[in-house]
């Protein structure tokens, strides 16, 4: 069965605009989490998506939010971009909530903040 | 709150040669162990993962893991390395009960000579 896509691959951003990523997970799965990829802080855990609802949340600003259509496909937005969210972005769903389960990752939307 | 160390950010070995990756974790009560490889302009593949019984966990590609809870490792081993599997390597973990977000390790980059 298809992987998790994620789109777009690459973007480039000016200082002060809003991105919006997307992500089409696993047919069947009904969890998504983001998290974000960098040189300097690795990787770290954005939030998490059950049912629509947020169910887990990691340690970023309120610029960056997500949510959760019906058939399992996720978004987030990032507003007022700075230069630090330059980054690899990358979405893994799974089956179930938490990461007790396996999770499968898409290869990312780089994002470039100018 | 839980965490997750790699004391070797890059690794050289010859191929046929074997391998340990190391890892430390940092976690009040048994956790949840996963072993995550990301080959560049890729995302995360799960390689193993342990939750409990038998602390030798095998993997995909050949790859497998010991947790040893007197030692909070959870180190990475493969006999036999491949030139295919020179990528970057993440440990991960996630603690047991409403915390269910991934805490990745700084990751270890591998690198293959022929």
């Amino acid at each position: 069965k298809a992987g998790v896509t994620q789109t777009p691959r690459y973007l480039i951003k000016t200082r002060g605009q809003q991105v919006t990523l997307s992500c089409s997970p696993i047919s069947g799965h009904r969890s998504v989490s983001w998290y974000q990829q960098t040189p300097g802080q690795g990787l770290q855990f954005l939030f998490e998506y059950f049912s629509e609802t947020q169910r887990n949340k990691g340690n970023f600003p309120g610029r960056f939010s997500g949510r959760q259509f019906s058939n399992s496909r996720s978004e987030m937005n990032v507003s007022t971009l700075e230069l630090g969210d330059s980054a690899l972005y990358l979405c893994a769903s799974s089956f179930q909530q938490g990461s007790t389960g396996e999770l499968f990752f898409g290869e990312g939307s780089r994002l470039t903040v100018l | 709150a839980q965490s997750v160390t790699q004391p070797d950010i890059h690794i050289t070995v010859s191929e046929g040669a074997s391998l340990e990756l190391r890892c430390n974790y940092s976690y009040g009560a048994t956790p949840y162990l996963f072993w995550y490889v990301q080959s560049p302009g890729q995302g995360l593949q799960l390689l193993l993962k342990y939750f409990s019984g038998d602390t030798l966990v095998q993997g995909i590609k050949g790859f497998e893991a010991e947790f040893k809870r007197s030692q909070s490792s959870f180190n990475l081993r493969k006999p036999s390395v491949h030139w295919s599997d020179a990528a970057e390597y993440f440990c991960a973990v996630v603690g047991t009960g409403t915390a269910s977000k991934l805490t990745f390790g700084t990751g270890t980059r591998l690198q293959v000579t022929l």
